[in-house]
């Protein structure tokens, strides 16, 4: 069975740094592109951030510079470095995947909690 | 990049059809087909229900359908069903090999 699992989240005080990891089963996370996905209390989707093959990566204006994503290919997990927290970051952050054949988010985690306050 | 328009609700009554809309630009929607939509019910993750504009996965009822003219991707629900009733996301790949979804679409079944 696919399946996606996030921890890391938390509350973080603004400024503040914070690693959200995503544990991927029935699948490898190195085989496939993959992403963040975010959404803040009562909002949309916001696309955070995808990686392709290698470490070819994209990320949304409003997190550029400060998000790193990344693979942990022995542990088959992806990984998502936040630094220079602000309070319009808190949000529940999903990992995806983006399908090969499909090229659409066909696997979702439950999501983390990121709260960015004083 | 810019979130792509979506009305913020929409309705219908219990087997009647309604078509929800997603507008982008040549940058995203007007240059490709890899438009897919979401279906988000209150307090769960998110699902596909259209990938590349018009194919469902498998599992999705085929009252859902997709269709895109020029800068705007819709999707249609036949036979509205009362578990329909749900948030509704648009998606697109980008001219900066990156993506956007749609400002969201409330569908309320009466």
């Amino acid at each position: 069975e696919v399946q996606l699992v996030e921890s890391g989240g938390g509350l973080v005080q603004p400024g503040g740094s914070l690693r959200l990891s995503c544990a991927a089963s029935g699948f490898v996370v190195s085989s496939d592109y993959m992403a963040w996905v975010r959404q803040a209390p009562g909002k949309g989707l916001e696309w955070v951030s995808v990686i392709y093959g290698g470490d070819n990566a994209k990320y949304a204006d409003s997190v550029r510079g400060r998000f790193t994503i990344s693979r942990h290919n022995s542990q088959n997990t992806l990984l998502l470095q936040m630094n220079s927290l602000r309070p319009e970051d808190t949000a529940v952050y999903y990992c995806a995947r983006l399908g090969a054949v499909t090229m659409a988010l066909d696997c979702w985690g439950q999501g983390t909690l990121v709260t960015v306050s004083s | 990049q810019s979130a792509l328009t979506q009305p913020a609700s929409v309705s219908g009554s219990p087997g009647q059809s309604i078509t929800i809309s997603c507008t982008g630009t040549s940058t995203d929607v007007g240059n490709y087909n890899l438009v897919s939509w979401y279906q988000q019910h209150p307090g769960k993750v998110p699902k596909v229900m259209i990938y590349e504009v018009s194919n469902r996965p498998s599992g999705v009822p085929d009252r859902f359908s997709g269709s895109k003219s020029g800068n705007t991707a819709s999707l249609t629900i036949s036979g509205l069903q009362a578990e329909d009733e749900a948030d509704y996301y648009c998606s697109s790949y980008t001219t900066i090999s990156s993506y956007v979804f749609g400002t969201g679409t409330k569908v309320t079944v009466l």
